[in-house]
Formats: structure tokens, sequence, C-alpha cells
């Protein structure tokens, strides 16, 4: 079992539609949990981060995070063409040293 | 505004060629990381640190070596270059949190592109 898994898609979302994307974890111990967009040809950058279970929104970005599920998501609202980017979901290893990305989940937002 | 520098960009080796990648940040950050990615992949980590000295695995080390002298440096070293080398190489580096709550947020290099023939 990997210790991050991702749907690697594509998924594919109507420009104004709501893209779901989804994460599992393995290690229950882990303590934080990190969604990175990376453009095609470009280095990751950092959208959300969350640590407690529940849902945290920024602007169009809503994480949510369900540990006994070991479960993370990211909810992109309004979709638009130049959020079409390949999502990385990473969690951050038990003991607080190692973040273990997923293999990531490519979107395209139609216009 | 440097952040996390690295060099070269690109770089061609021979099988069986050696070459160190740098990695440089400016930001005083204690943990740094090298992952490599391959082709519509994920991130794998290769190395990282948690302060100047002290260096471990992570999940894909072999073929390579790190070495941490200072803060602000943290090269990576490739011995007897193989085609399976071949790969996008990020270094990043993070301020590191408190116990509990580690919600720090990783700063990319440009990333490093490394083909082995």
């Amino acid at each position: 079992q990997k210790e991050v898994e991702q749907n690697s898609g594509p998924l594919s979302v109507p420009e104004g539609a709501i893209a779901s994307l989804n994460c599992t974890y393995s290690d229950r111990g882990s303590q934080s949990f990190f969604w990175y967009r990376q453009y095609s040809g470009k280095s990751p950058e950092l959208i959300m981060f969350i640590y407690s279970n529940g849902d945290k929104e920024d602007g169009r970005f809503t994480a949510q995070l369900n540990k006994a599920s070991q479960y993370v998501s990211l909810l992109i609202r309004d979709s638009q063409p130049s959020d079409s980017a390949t999502y990385l979901c990473a969690v951050l290893h038990t003991g607080g040293f190692k973040t273990i990305f997923g293999a990531g989940t490519r979107l395209f937002v139609k216009a | 505004n440097a952040g996390v520098t690295q060099t070269p960009k690109f770089r061609i080796l021979k099988i069986g060629q050696s070459m160190t990648l740098q990695c440089t940040q400016d930001m005083n950050h204690n943990y740094m990381y090298w992952y490599r990615q391959d082709p519509g992949m994920g991130l794998k980590l290769i190395y990282y640190s948690v302060g100047a000295g002290i260096t471990d695995k992570g999940e894909v080390p072999n073929g390579y070596n790190v070495s941490r002298s200072t803060t602000e440096d943290f090269p990576l070293r490739l011995e007897l270059a193989a085609p399976s080398q071949t790969s996008v190489y990020f270094c990043a580096s993070s301020q590191g949190g408190q116990l509990g709550r580690w919600d720090t947020e990783a700063f990319f290099g440009q990333g490093t592109r490394l083909t082995v023939v």
C-alpha cells in the first residue's frame, strides 16, 4: 500500500463547476496535510494545509480532513481554466520530519 | 527574494559519470529536502535534513548522497549515474514547526532536469 494515494485522473470539469480531489494516507500518526498545485514544467506551490478534522476554507478552495478515515480532500469551487494543473496531496509523516507526496491528480477545467 | 536556488537547470550525463546538484536557501530554514519527480508522477523523497550536520534517508536514497555542512546549502551527489536516475530533481526547504502543529509550507526550487544517456 502506498503511503499517500490519489486518483491520477485526469479529472475534467466544466468552467464554473466544483472540482473534487481526493487523497488517502496510510500513516495514522500523520499530523499535517497539504495540497500543492503544480503547473506543467513548474515547481509545486502550496494551496492549502490542514491539521484538524473538519473543513478549512480559503477563497474558492476548501480542504477537508477526516483522520478516522485517513482521508483528505480538496474542493475547488467555481473552477476556472487557470485551475488546470496537477494537484499533489502531501502528508507530514509521524515525527514531523518527512513530507510524503502522492502521485498527483491532473485537473482539466474546460472553458 | 531568492528563496531556494538550484543549479544547474538542465544537465545531460553519460552512464557512469558523477555530478553534484547544488541547492541553496536564504530563508534560514532548518529543514531541507531533495525530491525526484518522474514523468507523470508525484514527488519521491530522496534525502532530507533537519539541520546542519544531520541528514537522513527518504523513500528512494539508493545511488545518491547528501551533506549539510551549513544551514544554507544541501547538495545532492549522484555517483555512477544510471538511466533510472533520469528525472526532474527538486530541492525544498521549510521552517519546521511546533510539535503537534507541523503546519509548515515547503518552498521549492525551480528544479533540475537530468537526463542520463
